[in-house]
């Protein structure tokens, strides 16, 4: 089945400190969706993006998309430690249009 | 308005024991997935539901596990046979379109199952 790495597994920053976590897959995607849960909650929805390329921001997140649909990123600048938490990147691809493979997901700490 | 509810949040039984997981989804959603989450992993894709029908249920792991929608609703995780290995959180989400458009899934919080 289709695959979804996700590097570092974990992150520690300093307060202020940038951070990014990285996702690729072997095959091309449909679309990416990236969520965060934090510690003892549930994923909740950030993004998706869908074509190509593409880069959107929230505030201080960036998000962007492989060219070939292979792979993401999620950049936050200036950390805060309101952004603890498990970041996922979650793939449509392989022939489905619903089904989302999670990565193993990025836990980000922030010392204050 | 209110988002997806999963009951119990909690269940710890014991192994060989039968047990039943709800999820309400978002009114008006007709999708729902349930997913499995063990500790340091991902959400692992178990069944999809669009309306009453499962439209695809293959990540459910072997015949022990069933899930149901019969009012295109609600839906029940059922577990027969509960073996440690089950042990995880469950969790339920909803999206408000079907296969034809991507869109966000919205997760309840998930229920703890621990079995002994």
């Amino acid at each position: 089945g289709q695959q979804v790495m996700q590097i570092p597994q974990y992150q520690h920053v300093q307060e202020g400190e940038d951070f990014t976590t990285y996702c690729n897959s072997s095959t091309t995607l449909s679309n990416i969706q990236w969520y965060k849960q934090r510690p003892g909650g549930h994923p909740v929805f950030l993004i998706q993006l869908v074509k190509s390329g593409e880069v959107k921001k929230q505030k201080r997140l960036t998000f962007q998309f492989g060219e070939a649909k292979k792979n993401s990123s999620l950049h936050i600048t200036a950390t805060q430690t309101t952004d603890v938490g498990t970041y996922f990147c979650a793939a449509i691809g392989g022939g489905s249009n619903y089904k989302l493979t999670f990565g193993k997901g990025t836990l980000l700490t922030v010392n204050p | 308005g209110a988002g997806v509810s999963q009951t119990p949040s909690n269940k710890v039984t014991e192994k060989g024991k039968y047990v039943e997981l709800r999820c309400d989804p978002i009114s008006g959603h007709t999708a729902l997935y349930w997913y499995r989450q063990s500790l340091g992993q991902g959400p692992e894709f178990l069944i999809y539901f669009q309306g009453t029908g499962a439209a695809d249920d293959s990540g459910l792991p072997n015949d022990r596990f069933f899930a149901v929608r019969p009012e295109g609703s609600v839906s029940t995780l059922k577990i027969q046979r509960t073996e440690r290995g089950d042990s995880a959180v469950y969790l339920c989400a909803s999206s408000s379109k079907g296969p034809s458009s991507y869109n966000e899934q919205f997760f309840g919080p998930g229920t703890r199952l621990t079995v002994l």
